[in-house]
């Protein structure tokens, strides 16, 4: 089965930027997750789908971050203008029906670096 | 609002020592808890989970025991091998916050031969 994908990898860019990355979760997988993880800390939830509809986005800041998952597949996290704290890596998660009990899968995340 | 707190790092054992790392939360209800794993290089992984009261999850000689009573969800391991060096993170999952994970710090675990 294949895991959460993600991309890219990796990116640099200059501060007041666009950015935006992407996710593929597990196919069959209803609720997708977006996390921040800044370096040396746990991951912060930014934004919650369920199938197309947000379940939770009380922690994106919305004047720079917006998400979306179009016909509840596919998700793209975009940030604009970007400010020097967003440095951090993005992970994508995903999971079954978003139960107490069910796993959260990650991807192998987008490690973001703004100058 | 919940939180999970976890012992400071970095931890460093010597090989085939017995690795406990700490971690309390505080939750409103009855939250799901979990420790996830992350190995140099690589992404998040479940290491293992309970979801009630006094259940114990275990994977790759790892261990935690769920006490509600100590709101506490230790890690263990009888004896640790330099292939456990990682990061490890403590986590909840509750009703509240829409079953999305609330994490810890991180603790760095470093084996040595």
């Amino acid at each position: 089965e294949a895991g959460v994908a993600q991309s890219p990898r990796y990116k640099i860019i200059e501060k007041r930027q666009s950015v935006a990355f992407w996710c593929n979760p597990i196919s069959g997988h209803a609720t997708l997750y977006w996390y921040q993880q800044i370096l040396g800390q746990g991951p912060k939830l930014l934004i919650q789908f369920q199938n197309n509809g947000v379940v939770d986005d009380s922690q994106l800041p919305k004047d720079r971050f917006s998400a979306e998952r179009l016909k509840g597949v596919d998700s793209t996290l975009k940030i604009q203008p970007a400010k020097l704290e967003d440095s951090a890596v993005y992970l994508c998660a995903s999971s079954l029906a978003g139960s107490s009990t069910d796993t959260q899968y990650f991807g192998p995340g987008t490690r973001l670096t703004v100058l | 609002g919940d939180s999970v707190t976890q012992m400071e790092g970095p931890v460093t054992l010597s090989e085939e020592a017995f690795l406990t790392i700490n971690c309390t939360y505080t939750a409103t209800g009855y939250p799901s808890l979990f420790w996830y794993v992350q190995y140099p290089g690589e992404g998040l992984q479940l290491l293992l989970k309970a979801t009630k009261a006094d259940d114990k999850g275990s994977n790759k000689g790892f261990e935690a025991t769920y006490r509600k009573e100590t709101t506490s969800f230790h890690l263990e391991k009888g004896s640790v091998q330099v292939s456990d060096s990682a990061v490890y993170f403590c986590a909840l999952k509750n009703s509240n916050s829409g079953y999305a994970l609330n994490f810890g710090k991180g603790t760095s675990l470093l084996v040595t031969p």
